[in-house]
């Protein structure tokens, strides 16, 4: 059974361009997550999408948004990049029920300039 | 505020011995726990999670421990071997019946031949 992707593996981009992670979530999966991850912050969540609804938010400013498709793939995007935006974009799937267990991609590894 | 810590940033044991990694929590709505294991350059991989109505649960080499009155939980990782050494988070979901997780920041374990 083939896992969660995530494409591209690594981006440079610079100061106040916009940027579009994608994220392919194990067959059958209906719930992804995404989450950044800073060596100051750790793991942070950012949403979850479930059903193309997006079902939890964490504490990021409106610049990140993403979104899900009817076949569960999901996009996150982030507009006007800021230096501090550079980190690992990791994405998680699960079937969707709470004690399900989040399987992870290999992230996006995002370098703003 | 960090919700889970994990105050040892890393942790050194010899090969066949014992590696225990330990995490505390402030919330007491969480009522799931995990842990993940992180090579660098990939995403974190799923290891073992306990649910808030038991105290321990065992798979193979790996055992997590969970105080609720202590807000503390533990892994147990016997014999540890030299393959074990890479990142471990332990996370934590359930507050206010969100599915979101929350991650302390990690324990590097690294484990000598």
């Amino acid at each position: 059974k083939a896992g969660v992707t995530q494409t591209p593996r690594y981006l440079i981009k610079t100061r106040g361009q916009q940027v579009t992670l994608s994220c392919s979530p194990i067959s059958g999966h209906r719930s992804v997550s995404w989450y950044q991850q800073t060596p100051g912050q750790g793991l942070q969540f950012l949403f979850e999408y479930f059903s193309e609804t997006q079902r939890n938010k964490g504490n990021f400013p409106g610049r990140f948004s993403g979104r899900q498709f009817s076949n569960s793939r999901s996009e996150m995007n982030v507009s006007t990049l800021e230096l501090g935006d550079s980190a690992l974009y990791l994405c998680a799937s699960r079937r969707g029920g709470h004690a399900d267990t989040q399987y992870f991609g290999p992230g996006t590894r995002l370098t703003v300039l | 505020d960090q919700q889970v810590k994990q105050n040892s940033p890393s942790l050194s044991v010899q090969e066949g011995r014992i590696s225990i990694l330990n995490c505390d929590y402030t919330n007491s709505m969480f009522d799931y726990f995990l842990w993940y294991k992180k090579y660098p350059a990939e995403g974190p991989t799923f290891l073992i999670s306990i649910s808030s109505i038991k105290d321990k649960n065992e798979d193979g080499r790996f055992t997590v421990f969970l105080n609720k009155s202590a807000k503390h939980l533990s892994l147990h990782i016997v014999p540890s071997q030299p393959g074990d050494s890479a990142v471990y988070f332990c996370a934590a979901s359930g507050e206010g019946g969100s599915e979101k997780l929350v991650f302390g920041k990690g324990t590097k374990l690294t484990v000598n031949p």
